[in-house]
C-alpha cells in the first residue's frame, strides 16, 4: 500500500480482556516494529521483526504482550489479560531497509483499557 | 543499549526566531540520527536525518549538526513559523535496527 496502515484506529476495552491490533506496513518494507506512547510520553520500542529472522522482542513490558508477523507482512500485536496500564497509542513502523532510511510510521492505534 | 536524553521538554519561540533542540545519546557506535515531527494526533514523520559521517546536513529551514565527539546532535530549526509548532523527537541508532528515541521536544511557535 502507500503507506502503513494500522486498525484499529481506536480501540475501548475492558480490563482483563484480550486484544489484537494489526499492522500492515508498506509493501516491500523488510523490517517492521512496534512501538508505544503513552499520553505525553516519548516512544517506547516494544518489538521488531526482520524478514524472516527471529523477531527481537527485548522491549515487550510482559509475557502478556505477544507479536506475529505473517509471510514477512502485516503483523498483529495481541495485549492479553489488558490493564488499564497498557493504554496508549500503538505505532507501527516500517523500513524498507534495517533503520536506513528512517521509519515510516502508521497513524496508531489509540487503545483505552477501562 | 543505547539511552537518548532530549532538552529541553518545552519550547516557546517567537515567531521568525530561530529553535534548537539538543540530544545526547550513550552508545558511541550509533551511526544514524534522525529527527521526527508530530503534529498533534497524528503519526510522527521523518524531518531530516544525519549519518556519522557527516557533521552537518541542511534542508530550507531546518539543519542539523552532530558533534560524535562530545556524542551530541542538535536541531535548528530558523525562521520559526505557526506550523512548526508540534513535538520533536530525535532518535540514534547503529544503522542496523531499533531506533532510540529521546523524551520530546514540545515546540509552540508565538505569533
Amino acid at each position: 500500500g502507500a503507506g502503513v496502515s494500522q486498525s484499529p484506529s481506536n480501540k475501548v476495552t475492558e480490563k482483563g480482556k484480550d486484544v489484537e491490533l494489526r499492522c500492515d506496513p508498506i509493501s516491500g518494507h523488510t523490517a517492521l516494529y512496534w512501538y508505544r506512547q503513552s499520553l505525553g510520553q516519548g516512544l517506547e520500542f516494544l518489538i521488531y521483526f526482520q524478514g524472516n529472522s527471529a523477531p527481537d522482542k527485548s522491549g515487550l513490558p510482559s509475557d502478556r504482550f505477544s507479536a506475529e508477523r505473517t509471510g514477512g507482512s502485516v503483523s498483529t500485536l495481541t495485549i492479553q489479560r489488558t490493564q488499564q496500564e497498557d493504554s496508549a497509542v500503538y505505532l507501527c513502523a516500517s523500513s524498507l531497509v534495517e533503520g536506513e532510511g528512517g521509519y515510516t510510521f502508521g497513524s496508531g492505534t489509540r487503545l483505552t483499557v477501562v | 543499549g543505547e539511552n537518548v536524553e532530549q532538552h529541553p521538554s518545552t519550547l516557546s519561540v517567537q515567531e521568525g526566531d530561530s529553535a534548537v533542540i539538543k540530544c545526547t545519546y550513550s552508545d558511541s557506535a550509533s551511526n544514524y540520527f534522525p529527527w521526527y515531527k508530530q503534529e498533534l494526533g497524528k503519526r510522527p514523520q521523518l524531518i531530516i536525518d544525519i549519518r556519522s559521517n557527516v557533521g552537518e546536513k541542511k534542508d530550507q529551514r531546518i539543519a542539523v549538526t552532530l558533534n560524535k565527539t562530545a556524542k551530541h546532535f542538535s536541531l535548528h530549526i530558523t525562521e520559526t513559523q505557526p506550523e512548526d509548532s508540534a513535538v520533536y523527537f530525535c532518535a540514534a541508532s547503529r544503522g542496523d535496527y531499533k531506533l532510540s528515541f529521546g523524551a520530546g521536544t514540545t515546540v509552540t511557535v508565538r505569533a
